[in-house]
């Protein structure tokens, strides 16, 4: 069974950095690496999106190394309203490629 | 827009019956997800439609579930007959289809939370 693996869990204080890594050995050669925040009793969020080396935009970076096979969500200055859930989701070559999240971090930041 | 929209938000029912969770995607969107939530296995995908064909259900549980997307504004998952081990919280998400990659931004509705008793 293809896995998607993460941390179960991170603690962090205001204003620090927070690297999430997302292990992904399996992952399709031809799509993209996508990260989502989830919030109690809420969908998904989109955070941001790669295919290979650094992205970043106005929330997040995204660290993807050469081999793809792992991804990096940097969260620079955190703040209390970022605890939440962090997600992964990738295409595995399963045999045939299938979309699969990861196993999710959950993120506690405190003051 | 009003974002992606489920009904309904809550749905209890009891073992054997059938439950029909309702989806209206983004307008303009033309991929549709559904996703199943436990805290046992996490987020899953059952289902994508994209331009309203099914393109990959290898995620749907067992021939109790089964979706249908008629037009482009609209999507059913039903489960008929339902089990306890059916609960958990389904979550319907849209995006737009660019170029060869099928898996841009989702936007996720606010989810179903079914209970079997």
């Amino acid at each position: 069974l293809a896995k998607t693996t993460q941390p179960i869990s991170m603690d962090s204080y205001e204003g620090q950095e927070v690297n999430i890594t997302c292990s992904h050995n399996n992952i399709a050669t031809n799509d993209y690496i996508t990260w989502y925040q989830q919030f109690p009793s809420q969908g998904p969020r989109f955070i941001i999106q790669g295919y290979k080396t650094k992205v970043t935009n106005e929330v997040a970076s995204l660290f993807i190394p050469a081999d793809r096979k792992s991804s990096t969500l940097s969260l620079p200055r955190v703040s209390l309203s970022d605890t939440a859930v962090y997600y992964c989701l990738v295409e595995m070559n399963t045999g045939f490629q299938k979309l699969v999240f990861g196993t999710g971090t959950r993120l506690l930041v405190s003051p | 827009d009003a974002g992606v929209i489920q009904s309904p938000r809550h749905e209890v029912t009891e073992m054997g019956q059938e439950v029909t969770l309702r989806c209206k995607p983004i307008s303009g969107h033309n991929s549709l997800f559904w996703y199943r939530q436990t805290m046992m296995r996490g987020l899953e995908l059952l289902i994508y439609f994209n331009n309203n064909v099914p393109i990959d259900d290898s995620g749907m549980p067992e021939d109790r579930f089964s979706a249908k997307m008629p037009n482009a504004s609209f999507s059913t998952l039903k489960i008929q007959p339902s089990e306890p081990r059916d609960s958990a919280v389904y979550f319907c998400a849209s995006s737009e289809l660019k170029g060869k990659s099928s898996y841009n931004e989702q936007f996720f509705g606010p989810g179903t939370r079914l209970t079997v008793l």
